[in-house]
C-alpha cells in the first residue's frame, strides 16, 4: 500500500518556540489531513487541505499542501504546554475517499 | 452531544476466542472506519464503510471482519484473535460530501490484549 513518512519522529522544545513537521508520500494524494492525539484520547482533526499549494491556518497552526501533492507541512507557532501530544498526518484519495493512510506520528514535548 | 462510543474500552482475552468491539455514532454520518494503533506505526486502517451494507478493506484487514447493518453501528469482529492483534483500536465517524470530510470524530479507543 501507500507509504507516508512523517518527520521528525519526536521533538523536545521550549515553550514559545515554533515547531515544524512534515509528511512525504511515495504517491499523490488529493487531500491531506492533520490530527492531534492527546494521551489516552482518540485523534482530533486539526486541519484539512484539499488543493495543491493550499495554505490553511487554524489559530497558531498552519498547514500547507505541497505543490507536488506528495507532501504536506504543519507549523505550530509560539508553542504552549498544551500543544503536547502526538501529531499525525493522513493522506486521502478522492476516488476512494474512504481510505485514509496515516503517517507514523510526531511526538511533541513542550518544556515550560 | 456529538460522539462516537466504543465498547469495551479494555479487553483481555485468549487466543481463538471470538470477540466483538462495538462502535456507535449519533451524528447520522454515512462514513465509519476502524483503525489500530501500534507504537511507531501510527494508525493503520482496518476496514471502512461508506454507507449501510457498503464496506471495504483498509491497509490491514486480515483477521478482522466488519458489518454495517445500520447507519449508527459499525462493529469490529475478531473471529479467532491472535497475539499479534494486541493493539489499541479506534473507531471513527465522518460527515462527508463530494469526497470531502467536513467533520470527523474518533471514539475513545479500545485496548485489546490477546494472550
Amino acid at each position: 500500500g501507500q507509504q507516508l513518512n512523517q518527520s521528525p519522529q519526536s521533538m523536545f522544545i521550549q515553550e514559545g518556540e515554533d515547531v515544524s513537521m512534515n509528511c512525504t508520500s511515495s504517491s499523490i494524494f488529493n487531500t491531506w489531513l492533520w490530527y492531534k492525539q492527546d494521551p489516552g484520547e482518540g485523534p482530533v482533526l486539526l486541519i484539512a487541505l484539499y488543493k495543491a499549494g493550499e495554505l490553511t491556518s487554524n489559530g497558531r497552526l498552519t498547514a500547507q499542501f505541497g505543490i507536488t501533492r506528495k507532501d504536506s507541512f504543519l507549523n505550530i507557532s509560539a508553542s504552549i504546554p498544551s500543544d503536547v501530544g502526538i501529531y499525525f498526518c493522513a493522506g486521502q484519495l478522492r476516488i476512494s475517499y474512504g481510505k485514509l493512510t496515516f503517517g507514523q506520528g510526531t511526538i511533541l514535548t513542550v518544556h515550560p | 452531544e456529538a460522539q462516537v462510543t466504543q465498547n469495551p474500552r479494555y479487553l483481555i482475552t485468549v487466543t481463538g476466542k471470538k470477540l466483538t468491539v462495538t462502535c456507535s455514532q449519533n451524528m447520522n454520518h454515512e462514513y465509519m472506519s476502524w483503525y489500530r494503533q501500534d507504537p511507531g506505526l501510527g494508525l493503520r486502517q482496518i476496514y471502512y464503510s461508506m454507507n449501510v451494507e457498503v464496506t471495504d478493506k483498509g491497509d490491514v484487514p486480515e483477521g478482522y471482519k466488519v458489518s454495517r447493518k445500520e447507519k449508527r453501528n459499525f462493529p469490529l469482529i475478531l473471529e479467532s484473535p491472535s497475539p499479534n492483534q494486541t493493539s489499541l483500536y479506534f473507531c471513527a465517524s465522518s460527515g462527508a460530501s463530494g469526497g470531502v470530510f467536513y467533520e470527523q470524530y474518533f471514539g475513545p479507543g479500545t485496548r485489546l490484549t490477546v494472550t
